[in-house]
C-alpha cells in the first residue's frame, strides 16, 4: 500500500538549515510527484514545493529563495532543505503524494520547532 | 497571489443536519479546487478533487460544487465522525489553501 514517512530533527536553531527526508513506498517517484506541505499550529496548510515525477521541481514563490527539493529514486526518498530558519517556520511538515494537483496520500507529519 | 476565504470560520451543527461550507477565491480559479478534511492530530485527508469529484472511499454524503470564484462543500447528513476542520485548496494559479472551517457538533 502507499505510504509516506517524514523524518528529520524536531528542533532547529534560528538561522540554521532544516533537512527533512520523505521515504515513500507503494509507488514510484518516477510515476508520481511528491509535494511538501507545512502547517503552523492552529493555522491552515501551506504548499511549499513539488518534486515532479520527471525530476523537475516547483517552489512556492514566498519560499523559493530558501528552499531546495531533491530526490534519490534508488532509495525512494525525497529531500527538503530550507535555510535561514526563523521562529515562524515552526510547524508540522508533511510530504504528500501529488497526483496532478491533488494530494491523495499524506505522511504522518514531523513537528519542527525553531528555537534557540 | 490568489487568496482563498472560507466561511464561516466555525460552524456548529447537529447530527443529521445538512451542512454547507463556503470557499471564495479572489479571482476565477476555473474549478481547480480540492477539499480536505483534517481531524485533530491527523494529516489532512482528500475529500473532493476538481470541485466535485469524490475521492475513493469517501462517503457519498460529501459533495462539492461551484465555479468561477465561489465553491461549496456540502455534507448531506452530518455524522459525529465529520467533526474536523475543512480546507479548500486552489491550484489554478499558484497553490493556496484557505484558513479552514472548523465544524463542531451542537
Amino acid at each position: 500500500q502507499v505510504q509516506l514517512k517524514e523524518s528529520g530533527p524536531g528542533l532547529v536553531q534560528p538561522s540554521e538549515t532544516l533537512s527533512l527526508t520523505c521515504t515513500v513506498s507503494g509507488f514510484s517517484l518516477t510515476s508520481y510527484s511528491v509535494s511538501w506541505v507545512r502547517q503552523p499550529s492552529g493555522k491552515g496548510p501551506e504548499w511549499m514545493g513539488r518534486m515532479w515525477y520527471d525530476g523537475d521541481t516547483a517552489y512556492n514563490s514566498a519560499l523559493k529563495s530558501r528552499l531546495s527539493i531533491s530526490r534519490d529514486t534508488s532509495k525512494n526518498q525525497v529531500f527538503l532543505k530550507m535555510n535561514s530558519l526563523q521562529t515562524d517556520d515552526t510547524g508540522t511538515y508533511y510530504c504528500t503524494r501529488d497526483d496532478n494537483n491533488y494530494f491523495d496520500y499524506w505522511g504522518q507529519g514531523v513537528m519542527v520547532t525553531v528555537s534557540s | 497571489d490568489i487568496q482563498m476565504t472560507q466561511s464561516p470560520p466555525v460552524l456548529s451543527a447537529s447530527v443529521g443536519d445538512r451542512v454547507t461550507l463556503s470557499c471564495k477565491a479572489s479571482q476565477n480559479i476555473n474549478k481547480n479546487l480540492d477539499w480536505y478534511q483534517q481531524k485533530h492530530g491527523e494529516a489532512p485527508k482528500l475529500l473532493i478533487y476538481y470541485t466535485n469529484n469524490l475521492q475513493t472511499g469517501i462517503p457519498s454524503r460529501f459533495s462539492g460544487s461551484g465555479s468561477g470564484t465561489d465553491y461549496t462543500l456540502t455534507i448531506s447528513s452530518l455524522q459525529p465522525e465529520d467533526v474536523a476542520t475543512y480546507y479548500c485548496y486552489q491550484y489554478n494559479s499558484g497553490y493556496t489553501f484557505g484558513a479552514g472551517t472548523k465544524l463542531e457538533l451542537k
